[in-house]
């Protein structure tokens, strides 16, 4: 079983939808969850992190922690044309620093 | 631009050759991380810098790859003899505190190894 997993897709969602990316994880102990964004040939740009269970908001995004379940979600909101990228979950590892990730789910918003 | 430069952007790489990666914190940073990433998959931790420290390198390959973060200039990935198994993009973090994991990151060096 991978560390982080999560659906490679491709998620297609038109425009103006909401967005709901997933993401599970094997560690128990894991502490803090990141979601990034990466568009094609580009580097990871962080776009929300969240540390106790529940929701987060921030803008058109919302993260979701479920600790007992070992789940993290994030959720967009009114889905741009411009938020069509790769999404990569990161979970800390045996470190705070080490993250561990996802391989990616594709996200495609549809016009 | 304070944000976390690194150079080459592309690097081409004939096999036995050696490649150098070169980043440059953010201002103000002094903890940096070395991801790699192949095509269609997750990133991967390699190593975990501060200034002319090695604090982790856990996830690099013992052999033929080595890191530094002097106390001046760049931190530097070398990958010696390189392979056609070493072509991958390879991503800089740096972040401002030990404990911080809001790692910021670098455009990548896109490895290619003839």
């Amino acid at each position: 079983q991978k560390e982080v997993e999560q659906n490679s897709g491709p998620l297609s969602v038109p425009e103006g939808a909401i967005a709901s990316l997933n993401c599970t994880y094997s560690d128990r102990g894991s502490q803090s969850f990141f979601w990034y964004r990466q568009y094609s040939g580009k580097s990871p740009e962080l776009i929300m992190f969240i540390y106790s269970n529940g929701d987060k908001e921030d803008g058109r995004f919302t993260a979701q922690l479920n600790k007992a379940s070992q789940y993290v979600s994030l959720l967009i909101r009114d889905s741009q044309p411009s938020d069509s990228a790769t999404y990569l979950c990161a979970v800390n590892g045996r470190s705070n620093y080490q993250l561990i990730w996802g391989a990616g789910t594709k996200l495609i918003i549809k016009p | 631009n304070a944000g976390v430069m690194q150079n080459p952007r592309h690097l081409v790489r004939r096999r036995g050759q050696e490649a150098r990666l070169r980043c440059s914190p953010m201002k103000g940073h002094s903890h940096v991380y070395w991801y790699r990433q192949l095509p269609e998959e997750g990133l991967k931790f390699m190593v975990y810098l501060q200034k002319e420290n090695i604090i982790d390198e856990s996830g690099m390959p013992k052999e033929r790859f080595s890191a530094e973060f002097p106390k001046e200039g760049p931190s530097i990935l070398r990958i010696q003899q390189v392979v056609r198994g070493d072509s991958a993009a390879y991503f800089c973090a740096s972040s401002l505190r030990l404990a911080d994991n809001e790692q910021f990151f670098g455009p990548g060096t896109r490895l290619t190894v003839l």
